[in-house]
């Protein structure tokens, strides 16, 4: 079984801090997905990456940035957070299929 | 870049009945159309797909069907059970592209009643 851990269910942090979300799978996939998920906004992917040191912004990466300087290990950083980052983040693998496998996720509030 | 329609956002259905939840996309360039279910606490999953050179697929009491000409596609949940209660996602790509990535729409919560 796949399997996607992130490092938080729950993570409170003041404005203004530097925040870092880890995500780990251990299926050797190739690539990784960084998501957040807001009441009537759905899924909107803020970053991606393909292979490691590799990324790829998606449709909301402002205020984000991303590293992956291990294969399995895709970590979302926000640089100085802000209330309006309160969210659920999922992280997602895929490798060669379409079926993304994706994380419990962490859900920041930003106060 | 896609755009992924999902209606209707919120469905409430009685155990037994059946949910018909639908989507649209913009880009005619999408082919692979899948359907991920996310339950109370959990990430989403998924739980059926469809590539654009197939009009209906089934997997025991859930369908998909898609119109390309429409740019259309649903997912029907027969004999609803309570279990069935989540959200779901469509969502829309282009299968054979570099990067795997998925465009989904914004989720509908399905409450089956007992």
């Amino acid at each position: 079984d796949v399997k996607v851990t992130q490092s938080s269910r729950y993570l409170v942090k003041r404005t203004g801090e530097k925040v870092f979300l880890e995500c780990v799978q251990d299926m050797d996939h190739e690539n990784m997905f960084w998501y957040r998920q807001d009441p009537g906004l759905g899924l909107r992917l803020i970053y991606f990456s393909y292979d490691v040191k590799m990324k790829e912004k998606g449709d909301i990466p402002e205020g984000y940035s991303v590293s992956r300087e291990k294969k399995e290990r895709f970590s979302l950083i926000l640089e100085s957070a802000s209330t309006n980052q309160t969210s659920m983040y999922l992280c997602a693998s895929t490798q060669g299929s379409y079926e993304q496998y994706f994380g419990p996720g962490t859900r920041l509030t930003v106060t | 870049g896609e755009n992924v329609e999902q209606h209707p956002s919120t469905l409430s259905v009685q155990e037994g009945d059946s949910a018909v939840i639908k989507c649209t996309y913009s880009d005619s360039a999408s082919n692979y159309f899948p359907w991920y279910k996310q339950e109370l606490g959990k990430g989403p999953q998924l739980i059926i797909d469809i590539r654009s050179n197939v009009g209906e697929k089934k997997d025991q009491r859930i369908a998909v069907t898609l119109n390309k000409t429409a740019k259309h596609f649903s997912l029907h949940i027969t004999e609803t059970q309570p279990e069935d209660s989540a959200v779901y996602f469509c969502a829309a790509s282009i299968f054979g592209g570099s990067n795997y990535k998925l465009t989904f729409g914004k989720g509908t919560l399905l409450t089956v009643n007992p």
